[in-house]
């Protein structure tokens, strides 16, 4: 199994709305990683999850609350939503054992804020 | 300040037509250089990775070149199909950090018939 499974596809939701996105993978990764990618726009960085521990934070508004409940599963746990954070938001793994820095991603959420 | 940039912006060939690509990049120290294929809508795949001390990879129809010196990559795509329009996207690793990945912006390919 070398995919990443990201779900929903497709998120519409309101500023006062509660919602989380899911992201699972079953290579035995243990780097997971959450991107925000504007339309036209490279990937942006928000969390990495090293070993199910956040290490890194790229001074993401607390709306956004990241959790690994296991090494196979991340979630992004949204909450007051602005308009601007509609977006595609990627999920990506690598492993941190061996050579290779390879990062998996997946089909990604496709989140519309209103 | 890591940068990686990415020509052309856009770029519309026809069906079987050739084509290359260009990534710049003041990523440094250096570690490694990949080229990503992104379609609409989808997550970035991996085309090819290339270290410090190689020049050309190749993954079928899809060449990466790397000049370490320079700091510039090129794709090239042979005998293009409809299939490979998408976003190209060079990314590039530094070493020594943890937040180890520039990305360029990309070149979005759209291949005509």
């Amino acid at each position: 199994d070398t995919e990443v499974t990201q779900t929903p596809k497709h998120l519409v939701m309101g500023m006062t709305n509660k919602k989380s996105l899911k992201c699972e993978q079953h290579m035995g990764h243990r780097a997971m990683y959450w991107y925000k990618q504007k339309a036209k726009k490279p990937p942006e960085l928000m969390f990495v999850y090293s070993y199910e521990k956040l290490s890194i934070n790229e001074s993401v508004p607390s709306r956004f609350s990241p959790e690994c409940p296991n090494s196979s599963l991340l979630n992004l746990h949204l909450h007051a939503l602005q308009p601007e954070d509609s977006a595609l938001y990627l999920c990506a793994s690598r492993t941190l054992s061996g050579s290779t820095d390879t990062q998996y991603f997946g089909p990604g959420t496709r989140l519309t804020v209103l | 300040k890591n940068q990686v940039e990415q020509s052309p912006q856009s770029l519309i060939i026809l069906e079987g037509k050739n084509c290359t690509l260009q990534c710049n990049y003041t990523v440094s120290p250096f570690s490694n250089l990949r080229w990503y294929k992104q379609d609409t809508g989808r997550g970035p795949v991996s085309l090819t990775i290339m270290t410090f001390s190689e020049n050309t990879k190749s993954n079928g129809r899809y060449t990466a070149t790397l000049d370490a010196d320079t700091k510039q990559s090129s794709l090239h795509i042979t005998a293009s199909q409809l299939s490979d329009s998408a976003s190209y996207i060079c990314v590039v690793r530094n070493s020594g950090s943890a937040r180890q990945l520039t990305f360029g912006s990309g070149t979005q390919l759209t291949v005509l018939p």
